[in-house]
This record gives structure tokens, sequence and C-alpha cells, in this order.
């Protein structure tokens, strides 16, 4: 079965910093792009990040977390991550890592909670 | 960048048909066919049901129909039925190789 399960989410204060991890099982991770989208709570879906297979490593952030969140991935662990620093409130957040398919996410983890509060 | 344009709350009774839109500009909506819509239900992940403005993945029910004009994306389920009572997101790609998802719409079966 093919599965996206991230971990790592918690709570957080304001200025701190907490990397997510994504692992990937099922199919051929280091041939699939992947990105990672957010949910606040109560709130719409936002895309935050994407980094390409493994050939030629593109990556792209939102506006919004740029220069603060850095996604990275490990083929050999099928796994994708997401580093977060300068973490603000508006961070709060189910973050949800996506499998991307030519051009839209076909598989999508369970997310995994963000909170971030003093 | 701003998120795309939707209609908070859409309603419909079974069995009618509802359209959502989704609002952009030329530089995503209007500029690719990379438009796609999200169904999701509370707690749980989004669901892909239409892509590439029109296209349905496997799986997914032929009431749901894809359709963009100019700037404009538009989500039409027919024959409406209790289980589609969900959110509903559009997403497109955008000219600065990022993607934006609308603010999603709630659909209620009435």
């Amino acid at each position: 079965e093919e599965q996206l399960v991230e971990s790592g989410g918690g709570l957080v204060q304001p200025g701190g910093s907490l990397r997510l991890s994504c692992a990937a099982s099922g199919f051929t991770f280091s041939s699939q792009s992947m990105s990672w989208v957010r949910q606040a709570p109560g709130k719409g879906l936002e895309w935050i990040s994407y980094i390409s297979r493994s050939t030629s490593l593109t990556i792209y952030y939102a506006d919004s977390v740029k220069g603060r969140f850095t996604i990275s991935r490990d083929n050999a662990k099928n796994s994708l991550y997401l580093q977060m620093n300068s973490l603000r409130y508006e961070d709060t957040a189910i973050y949800y890592c996506a499998r991307e398919y030519i051009s839209y996410f076909d598989l999508w983890g369970r997310g995994t909670l963000v909170t971030v509060s003093s | 960048q701003s998120a795309l344009t939707q209609p908070a709350s859409v309603s419909g009774s079974p069995g009618q048909s509802i359209t959502i839109s989704c609002i952009g500009t030329s530089s995503d909506v209007g500029g690719y066919r990379y438009v796609s819509w999200y169904q999701q239900y509370p707690g749980k992940a989004p669901k892909i049901m239409i892509y590439d403005v029109s296209n349905r993945p496997s799986g997914v029910s032929d009431r749901f129909s894809g359709s963009k004009s100019g700037n404009t994306a538009s989500l039409t389920i027919s024959g409406l039925q209790a289980e589609d009572e969900a959110d509903y997101y559009c997403s497109a790609y955008t000219s600065s190789s990022t993607l934006l998802f609308g603010g999603g719409t709630k659909v209620t079966v009435l």
C-alpha cells in the first residue's frame, strides 16, 4: 500500500525550530516530486514548498516561508523533511506531505500538527 | 501571492447541480491548464477530484466535472448526494513556479 506518514510536529515557542519528517512507503520515492502543504486550524490549504525528484533537485517555496523553512529529501531513507526555523504564531497548522503526480497531488499523508505558542 | 477566490459556501438539494467558482489571474488560473480540485472531509486529508481543468482521476464519480473560462475555473457537482457534503479547494500553478490554493468552499446538501 502506498503511504505517507508525517511526524515531528508538536508545541514550539515563537522563534523556535522544528523538523518535520515524512516517511514514504509502497512506491519508488526517488522517482516522485514532493510538496509540503499546511492548513491552519479552521482555515484553507496553503502550499508551502516543493522539491523535485532526484535527477535534478529543483526547490520552490511560498513567500510566507521563504528564508525560514528548508525542504530536503533523503531517497536512501525514503524520507522528505521540512526544517522550520524562526517559527511564528501564524505557522500553527497541520502540515501535510503530498506526492505530486504530473500536475496534481495524488497521495497525501494524514498530517502532523505544529503549534506555535508561548 | 493571494489565494484564489472561491465562494465560502454553496448549498443544494439532493439531485440538484451546483457549481463552485475559482477566480484567479492570467498568471495562474488563466495562464495554464494546471487547475485542480480537491475534496476534503473534516479531519481528513484532501482527495483529488479534478486535474488539468477537466480530467477526472480513476475512481472519481462522473458527477464531478471541471471547466475553465479565462481566469475563472469551475467545479460542477451534478446529482448532488449527501456524501458530497465537504470542503472543496481549487489549486493552480503560477508563473512563479509556485502553487496557489483557493480559500475553500463548504458544500452543504440541504
